[in-house]
Order: C-alpha cells, then structure tokens, then sequence
C-alpha cells in the first residue's frame, strides 16, 4: 500500500525566513496531495493542495511542488509569521480524493 | 452551515465498553471518512464511505464499524473498547468527484482505561 514520508518532524525559523516541508510517497497512482495546518486543538484545515497533472501551485506566501519521477513533494512558505507556527501534514490520495494516507507531521515553530 | 460536527467532544471509557462517535454535515457532501490520530503518526484512515450505502475500509479499520444510512451522517462505532482505542478521532468530509477538499471536524478526545 500507500507509504507517505515527512522530513523534517521539527523546524525552527526566524520571523521572515522561509520553510520547506518535503514528503516521499511510494505509490505512483496516488494523484492527489494536498497539504493540511492543524493548530492546538483543533482538526487539520488545508491550505494547498495539487494534482499529479500539475508541477507546481502558489498561493500567496504558500507553494507547492510535485515532481511525480521522483514521487515527492515539497511545501514552501515564504516570510514566515509568527501565526504560521503550527503542525503541517501532507498527504496522498490513491484514488481520487478517496483512501488518504497522511505523512507523520512537521512542527513549525516561527521565532519572533 | 455548521460545517462537520461531532460529538462528544470527550469520552472515557472502560475496557469492553461499546459506544458510537457521531459525525455530522452538512454541506450535501458525498465523501466521510474517519481517522485516529496518534502522537507523532499523523492521521490514520479507518473507513470511509463514497455516498449513502456506501462504506469501505481504511488502513485500520479492525475494532471498528460504520454505516451510511443518510448523505449527512456516518457515525463510528466502537464494539468493545480496547485501551489501544485511546486516540483523537476526526470526522472530515468532502464534495465528491473532483472535488477533493477534506473538511474536517474538531475531534473526540477518546480514553480507554
């Protein structure tokens, strides 16, 4: 089945700098991955997604890429605020925003 | 709309005990799913349903049942609690084909002694 990895479980940043979240997933049919905050106490909220027939998508200060060869994708977010501080998950779909397999989680912590 | 709900918000109960997690919503969405989240495992699928009399398992769906009688409701039922059921559990719905966006409810803290 589905294998979805994260790296790196931690990352600490200044206010400003920027954040890469990167994740591996082993099955080349999984066409959907989208990218999920989720702060203290609450359920994860998306904040990007893209499908496989797409490299990259940007969203203000978020951005996500795919590269489907490699089967990994990476979450980017530039200037950094404090109120992204958060733990962030991505995930595969295998069939058509069905049967999702999430990675383990990434906290962020945004430095003042 | 109140979006995905569920109830209760927190449950304790004692090993052998059956008790169902309710999940509701209202947006007309097709897709439910349920998950458990563990410290540092992210989101694990326990079943999911695709539409009304429609349920399929997750990758850990033993201990567990669910139903999907109507479009708004998929309740998760806990037959004999085992302290592995100690976990937060999340609701979280989506549109349907093509629409692929998961919203997801705020959880049920659950303990099992």
């Amino acid at each position: 089945g589905e294998n979805v990895e994260q790296h790196p479980s931690t990352l600490s940043v200044q206010e400003g700098d920027s954040a890469v979240i990167k994740c591996t997933y082993s099955d080349s049919a999984s066409n959907y991955f989208p990218w999920y905050k989720q702060e203290l106490g609450k359920g994860p909220q998306l904040i990007i997604d893209i499908r496989s027939n797409v490299g990259e998508k940007k969203d203000q200060r978020i951005a996500v890429t795919l590269n489907k060869t490699a089967k990994h994708f990476s979450l980017h977010i530039t200037e950094t605020q404090p109120e992204d501080s958060a733990v962030y998950f991505c995930a595969a779909s295998r069939r058509d925003g069905q049967n999702f397999v999430f990675g383990p989680g990434t906290r962020l912590s945004v430095l003042p | 709309n109140a979006g995905v709900t569920q109830t209760p918000k927190f449950q304790v109960l004692k090993t052998g005990q059956s008790m169902t997690l309710q999940c509701a919503q209202d947006m007309n969405h097709e897709y439910m799913s349920w998950y458990r989240q563990d410290p540092g495992m992210g989101l694990r699928l326990i079943h999911y349903s695709v539409g009304a009399g429609i349920t399929d398992q997750g990758e850990v769906p033993n201990g567990y049942n669910v139903s999907r009688s109507t479009t708004e409701d998929f309740p998760l039922r806990l037959l004999s609690a085992a302290p592995s059921q100690t976990s937060v559990y999340f609701c979280a719905s989506s549109a349907g084909p093509g629409e692929y966006e998961q919203y997801f409810g705020p959880g049920t803290r659950l303990t099992v002694t």
